[in-house]
C-alpha cells in the first residue's frame, strides 16, 4: 500500500466548476496535510496546508481534513483553464518543528476546458 | 529575489561522469532538502538537513553525497553517473511544517 494514494487522473471539468482532488494515506499519526500544484515543466507550489479536520478556505480553495478516515481533499470552485496542472498531495509526521519530512502521492493531473 | 535558487537548470552527462547541484535560499529557513522526482512526477526525497546538520538520509546510493556548508546551502554531489539518474532533482526549504519552497529544479540527463 502507498503511503499517500491520490483518486488517479487525469481529470477534466468544464470551466466554472468544482474540481475535487482527493487523497488517502496510511500513517494514522500523520499531522501535517499539504496542496500542491505542479505546472508542466515547472516546480511545485504550496497552495494550501492544513492541520485540524474540518474545511480550511482560501479564495477558490478548500481543504478538507479528516483524521479518522485518514482522508484529505482539495475542491476548487470556479475552475479556471489556468488551474490546469497537477496537483500533489503530501503528508508530514509532525506540526510546528522541522523534524520528520513531507511524503507526496502520485498527484492528480486536472484539465480545465474552456 | 528568488527565494529558493537551483544551478544549473539543465545538465547533459555521460554516464560515468561526476557532478554537481547547488542549490541557496534566502528565506531564513532551517530545513533544506533534495527531492528526485521521477517521470511519472513522483517526488521522493534523498536528504534533508535542519542548520547544517543531516537529519534525513533515505536509501540513496553512495554515489550520492549532500554537502550543507551554512543553513543557506545545500549542494548535491553525484559520482560515476548511470542511466537511472535521469530525472529532475528539487531543492526545498522549510520553516517548521509550513510546507515547502521548492527550486526550480534541475533536469538531469545521463546519456
Amino acid at each position: 500500500q502507498k503511503e499517500v494514494e491520490q483518486n488517479s487522473g487525469p481529470l477534466s471539468v468544464p470551466e466554472g466548476a468544482i474540481a475535487s482532488l482527493n487523497c488517502t494515506y496510511s500513517d494514522r499519526g500523520s499531522q501535517s496535510f499539504f496542496w500542491y500544484r505542479q505546472y508542466s515543466g515547472k516546480s511545485p507550489e504550496l497552495i494550501m496546508f492544513i492541520y485540524s479536520n474540518g474545511d480550511k478556505e482560501d479564495g477558490r480553495f478548500t481543504a478538507q481534513l479528516n483524521k479518522a478516515s485518514q482522508y484529505v481533499s482539495l475542491l476548487i470552485r470556479d475552475s479556471q483553464p489556468s488551474d490546469s496542472a497537477t496537483y500533489l498531495c503530501a503528508v508530514a509526521p509532525f506540526v510546528n518543528t522541522n523534524a520528520g519530512k513531507s511524503t507526496f502521492g502520485d498527484g492528480t493531473t486536472l484539465t480545465v476546458k474552456p | 529575489d528568488t527565494a529558493v535558487s537551483q544551478t544549473p537548470k539543465y545538465l547533459v552527462t555521460q554516464m560515468g561522469n561526476d557532478k554537481s547541484i547547488k542549490c541557496e535560499q534566502n528565506l531564513g529557513h532551517d530545513t533544506m532538502y533534495w527531492y528526485k522526482q521521477d517521470s511519472k512526477k513522483f517526488l521522493k526525497i534523498m536528504f534533508s538537513y535542519n542548520n547544517k546538520e543531516l537529519i534525513i538520509n533515505e536509501t540513496v546510493p553512495n554515489r550520492f553525497s549532500p554537502k550543507s556548508p551554512d543553513k543557506a546551502h545545500l549542494n548535491l554531489h553525484i559520482n560515476s553517473l548511470e542511466l537511472g539518474d535521469s530525472a529532475v532533482y528539487f531543492c526545498a526549504s522549510s520553516q517548521n511544517s509550513y510546507g515547502y519552497t521548492f527550486g526550480s529544479g534541475t533536469r538531469l540527463t545521463v546519456v
